[in-house]
Order: structure tokens, then sequence, then C-alpha cells
């Protein structure tokens, strides 16, 4: 079975920082991964994904994240963070087996960015 | 523009009264699916629409219903509501052309079930 770990459920950065959010994911075939964020009552917005073309994978707004398969990451990063950056975002592994494209969602990493 | 739209935004409703929440997509999208996002459990399927009139079973299936009569239009149904049913709910579309296809998610509709 697919899962999808979020190593920590808060990050606090100071604007103009280095933001990194932790994404571990476990699946049984090649994955498909992605990144998405949630603005207070926003809704889900597609920042970047995986498409096993390269491992690092640029998207929307400045952010990165790198496919580390040895080490089952998909961790999200931005060199410097931006007071607009402050949401919840989530890693995302879609289930891929059979017909349904269904998506495991991580809980969450609330980022919040300090003056 | 590409959009998945819902309906309504928010509703406040009581226990047992019948009610829709509409969805849209003007993507001519194959693949359409409804999430609820509940704190501490992330969000989790509740159906899924691999095409017209093929619907099938999510993770939380259970006091839920869906209907898909034409390509762009997946509503979710409760007929019976109950408080357990107060949540965020989320309706996304995507392509079924290749894999890694991302999904597209509406703003979200809100209900709370009294």
């Amino acid at each position: 079975a697919q899962s999808v770990t979020q190593l920590d459920s808060h990050v606090s950065v100071s604007e103009g920082t280095p933001v990194l959010l932790r994404c571990n994911y476990s699946s049984s075939y090649s994955p498909s991964l992605f990144w998405y964020v949630q603005h207070p009552n926003k809704g889900l917005q597609l920042l970047l994904k995986y498409t096993s073309a390269a491992t690092l994978v640029k998207g929307i707004n400045g952010f990165e994240a790198e496919f580390k398969k040895s080490e089952t990451s998909f961790h999200l990063t931005k060199p410097s963070a931006h007071m607009s950056d402050a949401a919840e975002y989530f890693c995302v592994v879609s289930d891929n087996a059979g017909n349904n494209r269904k998506l495991i969602w991580g809980l969450g990493t609330s980022l919040a960015v300090n003056p | 523009e590409a959009q998945v739209t819902q309906n309504p935004r928010y509703l406040i409703t009581v226990t047992g009264k019948k009610l829709t929440v509409t969805c849209s997509q003007n993507m001519n999208h194959e693949y359409m699916s409804w999430y609820r996002q509940d704190p501490g459990l992330g969000l989790r399927q509740i159906y899924y629409s691999m095409n017209v009139e093929v619907t099938d079973k999510g993770d939380v299936p259970e006091g839920y219903k869906v209907s898909r009569k034409e390509k762009r239009n997946f509503p979710l149904i409760l007929e019976s509501p109950s408080p357990n049913q107060t949540s965020l709910y989320f309706c996304a579309s995507s392509s079924l052309d290749r894999s890694n296809q991302p999904q597209h998610f509406g703003d979200g509709t809100r209900l709370s079930i009294l």
C-alpha cells in the first residue's frame, strides 16, 4: 500500500530564509508525486509534480522538489521565503494501481513566515 | 479559464435534510473525484468516476451518492446528512491521457450539519 509521511506538522521561518518541507513516501510502483498548497479559505493548488523525467522538479513561485529514490523522499525547498508563502503544504502520491487515480495525502505541513 | 467549480461554497443545514453539492469542470476531463478534508485525517477519497456513467467507491463512501450523467458534472449527494459529515469537501478532475496528470481542484465546499 502506498503512503505519505510529512515529517513536520509545523515549520516556521523568517522572511528571506530558506524553506525545507520534508516528505517521505512508500510505494510499490514507480510513484507519481506531487506537492499541493492550500492557502487559508482557498482551494488546493498544484505546486509541482514528479514525472520521472528529472529528479529535480521546478514548480511555481520558486519552489523545487528533489526525488530521491534511495531515500524514498520528495522534499520541497525554496531558497528564500516570502510572506505570501505562509500556507498549508501537502505531499501527495498518486495510486496508479488499477483505474483509480486516487491521491494519497500526507497530513500537511503548516508553514509560517515571520517578518 | 480552466477550472473546477463547486457550489455552494458554504452550507449550514440540519440532520436528515437531503442536499447536493455540484461540481462542474470545463476541461473535458474524463476523471473526476470527491474528497473530504478533516483535521488530523487529511484528505480522503469518497467517490470517483472514470467517465460518464462509470463511478466507484473511494475510501469513505458511506452516506454519500454520486452520479455522472454528463462528462462535465459530478454532483455529490447526501441523502440523509448526519453531523459526522460536517467537513470540507473538494471536487477534482484530471485527464486520463497520460500518467502523472495532476488533478485540478475546486475551491471547496464547507458543510456544517447540525
